[in-house]
């Protein structure tokens, strides 16, 4: 298995409260990625980083900052947490060596389930 | 809606039967991935296919890429209750190629 830890694994916050997710790996990959999860919509990318310091938006990005001072760490912040962000967020890892983009290996985390009150 | 549909949402099976679920979208991609999640984990990537009409096999599992490139299959033979899990198919798009996700097929295998 991929060396990709998620921190917390759960948590309950409070509307209007700031929340920060942590994502560590231990394979030097290049890319990292925040996903979200929630009931038919499937995975959903929120922000991506191709290096450290070097960060995208993606497809649901308002509400979400994220930063990367490490190649290991890639963290998620929720500034003031809504309703709406409760979900079951996910960070992914890849290299650069699958190929043409959209063809790489995702290796994703176990997931933090974030419940906001 | 979404941009990649998956059918059906859910499915139940006795364990030996066949089964085919579905990817489609009304938009080309260069290539698709499918993966599975069983609960309380991450997915974990089965298969990339990246030629329109192309088949790949996976031991009992066989994957199809249409001829298009707008949509995928997946078949699995004699289905095993290791096989229960959701099956999501996932593409790149849009102008950053960012990975896009249709929302899953349920599948449990009974025994």
């Amino acid at each position: 298995d991929a060396g990709i830890t998620q921190s917390p694994r759960h948590k309950v916050t409070e509307t209007g409260t700031p929340v920060t997710l942590r994502c560590h790996q231990t394979e030097n990959h290049r890319y990292m990625y925040w996903y979200r999860q929630d009931p038919g919509h499937g995975l959903r990318l929120i922000h991506y980083s191709y290096g450290v310091k070097d960060t995208d938006k993606g497809e649901v990005s308002d509400g979400y900052s994220v930063s990367r001072s490490k190649t290991e760490d890639f963290l998620l912040t929720l500034e003031s947490a809504t309703s709406s962000q409760t979900s079951v967020y996910f960070c992914a890892i890849s290299d650069s060596s699958g190929g043409a983009w959209g063809q790489e290996t995702q290796y994703f985390g176990p997931g933090t389930r974030l419940l906001v009150l | 809606t979404q941009l990649l549909e998956q059918s059906p949402q859910f499915l139940s099976i006795q364990e030996g039967e066949n089964l085919t679920v579905y990817c489609n979208s009304s938009s080309v991609f260069s290539s698709l991935q499918w993966y599975r999640q069983e609960p309380g984990e991450g997915p974990v990537l089965l298969v990339t296919v990246v030629t329109g009409g192309e088949v790949k096999k996976l031991k009992r599992l066989t994957f199809q890429f249409g001829d298009a490139r707008k949509d995928s299959s997946l078949h699995i033979t004699a289905a095993q209750p290791g096989d229960t899990g959701l099956y999501l198919c996932a593409g790149p798009l849009g102008e950053n190629n960012d990975m896009r996700f249709g929302a899953g097929t349920r599948l449990t295998v009974k025994p």
